[in-house]
């Protein structure tokens, strides 16, 4: 079965470093792999969607990769702030689904001041 | 805020009760989703309706029973609920076309808990 994998150790950064997470999947070849952002009590937000014939993507600060033969997803998050502390999702498409999604349990990040 | 809103925003309900949540979304959207989220673990997908039909139900316990009245509107009537029904239930939404994935716009959540 599809299985992802992000760090549940919760990532400590020193503000103004780059936070890098990491999503790792088996068992499956998405064509897309979407990144959300959950703060606590809410719901989680849609960051970047990323498609496989795309090697990276950007907005503003964050940055994705996507690695088909690695299987895996990096999240970078430059000049990182306090503001940035939250969960951090990745979830890809399931091809024999048209509206499924396969969710990672998610890694927190908390930046410190 | 993010177009989806959700109510009630914490229910605290009895084992025997019956109750509702409500979901409701301003974005045009034609499909309309509902999760499970436990702590420290992923989402769980529980239902799917594209176009006000149902196209995905994840082998969800029948005390879970969706509703789409239109496709602004998404209900989950809960009955006879158990105490590890207990989670944040979420509602999203996103655009759907045949092949293509779109991001997911979700609500705020309901904080379920089951006594």
């Amino acid at each position: 079965s599809q299985k992802i994998e992000q760090n549940s150790e919760a990532l400590n950064i020193q503000e103004g470093k780059t936070a890098t997470l990491t999503c790792n999947y088996t068992n499956y070849s998405p064509a897309y792999l979407q990144w959300y952002r959950q703060d606590p009590g809410r719901g989680p937000v849609f960051l970047l969607l990323i498609r496989e014939n795309e090697k990276e993507k950007r907005k503003e600060r964050l940055k994705v990769t996507f690695d088909t033969t690695l299987k895996q997803s990096l999240f970078h998050v430059t000049a990182s702030q306090p503001a940035d502390s939250a969960t951090y999702l990745c979830a890809l498409d399931v091809l024999d689904s048209n509206y499924q999604l396969i969710w990672g349990a998610g890694t927190k990040l908390i930046i410190k001041p | 805020e993010t177009g989806v809103t959700q109510t009630p925003r914490h229910l605290v309900m009895g084992m025997t009760n019956k109750k509702s949540l409500k979901c409701e979304q301003h974005l045009g959207h034609n499909a309309m989703y509902w999760y499970k989220q436990s702590a420290k673990k992923p989402l769980e997908l529980m239902f799917v309706y594209s176009l006000e039909e149902r196209v995905e139900n994840n082998s969800v316990p029948s005390r879970f029973s969706p509703e789409c009245p239109n496709s602004s509107h998404l209900f989950l009537h809960l009955h006879t609920l158990q105490p590890e029904d207990s989670a944040l239930y979420l509602c999203a939404s996103s655009h759907s076309m045949t092949g293509e994935i779109y991001e997911q716009y979700f609500g705020p959540g309901t904080r379920l808990t089951v006594t």
